[in-house]
């Protein structure tokens, strides 16, 4: 089975603080992708990766980078955490030419 | 541009009925994929059902089945069979990106099973 884990489940965080979501895979897949997940608003895609070190920007990348050092882990990145990043944060993988993704069980972030 | 459109926030169902959850969804793509994904209290996001757009037929899986009307882009799901288990936020998804793009998600559709 695939299995996708994220470092934290919950995270409380202040305005301002650098914040690293972390996920890793450990499936050998070369897509990798961040979502978040809104009440009322389904998931966004923030960014994605499709190998090493490369990234492509999502549906709402503002605010946040990634950074993909190793193939089996994508890190997500507030550099200044605000208010309005509160949110649930998906991690997704896929393998290269395939579309089924799946997905790590969310970090919940709360930014004060 | 795709987008994913579920116009029921939430539904309830009696355990052992059968529910129709909606899904209608847009793209200009003619090689893309639709997904049922399944997200329980507990948060981890499960697939559930995908369909080639090229299948005519309809996929199944056990109790789940897909209604894909493609000339009307309407990709409705069917559990049958309600169990209590299935209580959790239901999200219709379509894929159109080659194998490296993301998921285009539409709101979600909460289903209660009533025991």
């Amino acid at each position: 089975d695939v299995k996708v884990t994220q470092s934290s489940r919950y995270l409380v965080k202040r305005t301002g603080e650098k914040v690293f979501l972390e996920c890793v895979q450990d499936m050998d897949h070369e897509n990798m992708f961040w979502y978040r997940q809104d009440p009322g608003l389904g998931l966004r895609l923030i960014y994605f990766s499709y190998d090493v070190k490369m990234k492509e920007k999502g549906d709402i990348p503002e605010g946040y980078s990634v950074s993909r050092e190793k193939k089996e882990r994508f890190s997500l990145i507030l550099e200044s955490a605000s208010t309005n990043q509160t949110s649930m944060y998906l991690c997704a993988s896929s393998l290269k030419g395939q579309e089924t993704q799946y997905f790590g069980p969310g970090t919940r972030l709360l930014v004060l | 541009a795709q987008t994913v459109t579920q116009s029921q926030p939430e539904m309830s169902v009696q355990e052992a009925e059968t529910v129709t959850l909606s899904c209608t969804y847009d793209t200009s793509e003619s090689d893309y994929y639709l997904f049922w994904y399944k997200q329980p209290p507990s948060r981890q996001m499960i697939l559930v059902i995908r369909q080639e757009a090229y299948k005519q037929q309809n996929a199944t899986e056990n109790r789940f089945s897909v209604n894909f009307q493609k000339a009307a882009k309407s990709f409705s799901l069917k559990i049958s069979d309600s169990q209590l288990g299935d209580a959790a936020m239901y999200f219709c998804a379509s894929y159109s990106g080659g194998g490296a793009d993301g998921l285009t998600f539409g709101k979600g559709t909460h289903l209660i099973i009533q025991p």
